[in-house]
């Protein structure tokens, strides 16, 4: 089965500062792998995902993240980010060869300072 | 609006009740995910429907019971409810694998 780690479950970062956001998956077969965001009192929304192809994947919000197959690593990183990205961020991993079942993280929650 | 609707919002009950909480899917979407969200649990996937079948399968207790009709819609059915049972619960729908979800906003159970 697969599993996913989101190695820090709070992350405060001053306004226009980078911020990056850690996930590591566990998975013996080849996977998917998506980043949510969750704003206050609403549902998750993606950010991005990474099906196949270039490793470095493009989302909203200025969002981007990196794939590292050997590091098994999916981390989500912004190089500026606005009092509007504070939130929750939800890393998640489904196996290519069985549906499409999201297995999440414990999620990362983004607290931007002014 | 994300294209998937969940009713109703919010929900206050007792214990010992039971409630059944509504979820149509985005146009199209034939697949149909319900996931538990608590502070001390996280996201925990309950059930999946594809096209009105049982697909998989999670961590659903056996007082929680679910079923997609022929519409495509979804219902979750929690019954003997404990307070432990209180949180948010999302319904998602999808269409193609690898596309992820397309989530509700949720309906926020309370049981007293």
């Amino acid at each position: 089965a697969q599993s996913v780690t989101q190695l820090d479950s709070q992350v405060p970062v001053f306004e226009e500062a980078p911020v990056e956001l850690r996930c590591n998956y566990s998975s013996s077969v080849s996977v998917y792998l998506f980043w949510y965001v969750q704003y206050p009192n609403q549902g998750l929304q993606l950010l991005l995902k990474y099906l196949s192809g270039s490793t470095l994947v493009k989302g909203i919000n200025g969002f981007e993240a990196e794939f590292n197959k050997s590091q098994t690593s999916f981390h989500l990183r912004k190089p500026s980010v606005h009092i509007s990205d504070t939130a929750e961020y939800f890393c998640a991993v489904s196996v290519k060869a069985a549906g499409n079942k999201l297995t999440f993280g414990g999620g990362t929650r983004v607290l931007v300072k002014p | 609006d994300s294209g998937v609707t969940q009713t109703p919002k919010h929900l206050i009950t007792a214990t010992g009740q039971r409630v059944t909480l509504r979820c149509s899917p985005r146009s199209g979407d034939l697949s149909v995910y319900w996931y538990q969200q608590s502070l001390d649990q996280g996201l925990q996937f309950l059930i999946q429907y594809y096209n009105g079948e049982e697909r998989a399968k999670g961590n659903i207790l056996e007082r929680f019971s679910a079923q997609q009709f022929p519409d495509l819609h979804s219902e979750l059915n929690l019954s003997s409810l404990e307070l432990g049972d209180s949180a948010l619960y999302f319904c998602a729908s999808s269409h193609l694998q690898g596309n992820g979800y397309t989530f509700g906003s949720g309906t926020r159970l309370t049981v007293v």
